[in-house]
């Protein structure tokens, strides 16, 4: 049975930067094949894809905010992260964790979503 | 970056009906587009990848079809627990872009 489930820091102030975790089971990120993505949503609005890490550390991230994004992961603890620096009021969003099906391109798991405030 | 637009946004109809989705990519994305389904409060659900592979344990009744740039997704007859937005998502390159929803509300 595949799970994934975001943790963070509920609320931040602007400047700071946003760390967020992702502990999954039921696959491992040392498998080929296997990746993890992070997507956010604002309230009441659409998805955004922002970063994907691969089993073999290889790195993708979504151009718009690539400078403030960084993924990682570890494969002993079964988690993945990822950073996003000097954070405004418009990364206010839920961001989840996705598992990307085996050499596809797209998410069949998602975790249930943590939410995340930037305010001063 | 390739742009998605869904189809209507909004989609009211009744418990029995059988309903299309429409999702159209900016470019050509081959087969690469998917289907989620979300309702309020949780995360999305894959029900459609690549363009018409049924997601294992979603409902016959849902299927996909389509390609190149234009892509449907029918529910052949609404359950009262289908009730929810449905966002497409195409892979075919990065970055992965989702159209803005469709959300099927009961008339």
């Amino acid at each position: 049975q595949v799970t994934l489930k975001e943790s963070g820091p509920g609320i931040l102030q602007p400047s700071q930067t946003l760390s967020l975790t992702c502990t999954f089971s039921g696959f491992s990120l040392s498998t080929y094949g296997m990746g993890v993505g992070w997507i956010r949503q604002p309230s009441g609005k659409g998805l955004e894809w922002l970063a994907n890490i691969w089993w073999d550390d290889d790195k993708y991230y979504n151009p718009s905010l690539k400078n403030r994004l960084t993924i990682s992961k570890d494969t002993s603890n079964n988690q993945a992260f990822l950073k996003i620096t000097n954070v405004d009021t418009a990364d206010t969003a839920t961001y989840y964790c996705a598992r990307l099906a085996y050499l596809g391109g797209y998410f069949d798991y998602w975790g249930q979503g943590v939410m995340v405030t930037v305010s001063s | 970056d390739i742009q998605m637009t869904q189809s209507p946004s909004v989609l009211s109809a009744s418990v029995g009906d059988r309903v299309t989705l429409n999702c159209k990519a900016s470019q050509n994305i081959n087969k690469y587009l998917n289907w989620y389904q979300q309702k309020l409060g949780e995360a999305p659900k894959l029900l459609i990848y690549n363009t018409n592979n049924l997601q294992t344990g979603i409902p016959s009744r849902f299927s996909g079809s389509g390609s190149g740039t234009d892509f449907t997704l029918t529910i052949s007859s609404l359950q009262p627990e289908d009730f929810a937005t449905y966002f497409c998502f195409q892979h075919n390159s990065w970055p992965g872009t989702f159209g803005g929803g469709t959300k099927l509300e009961l008339k």
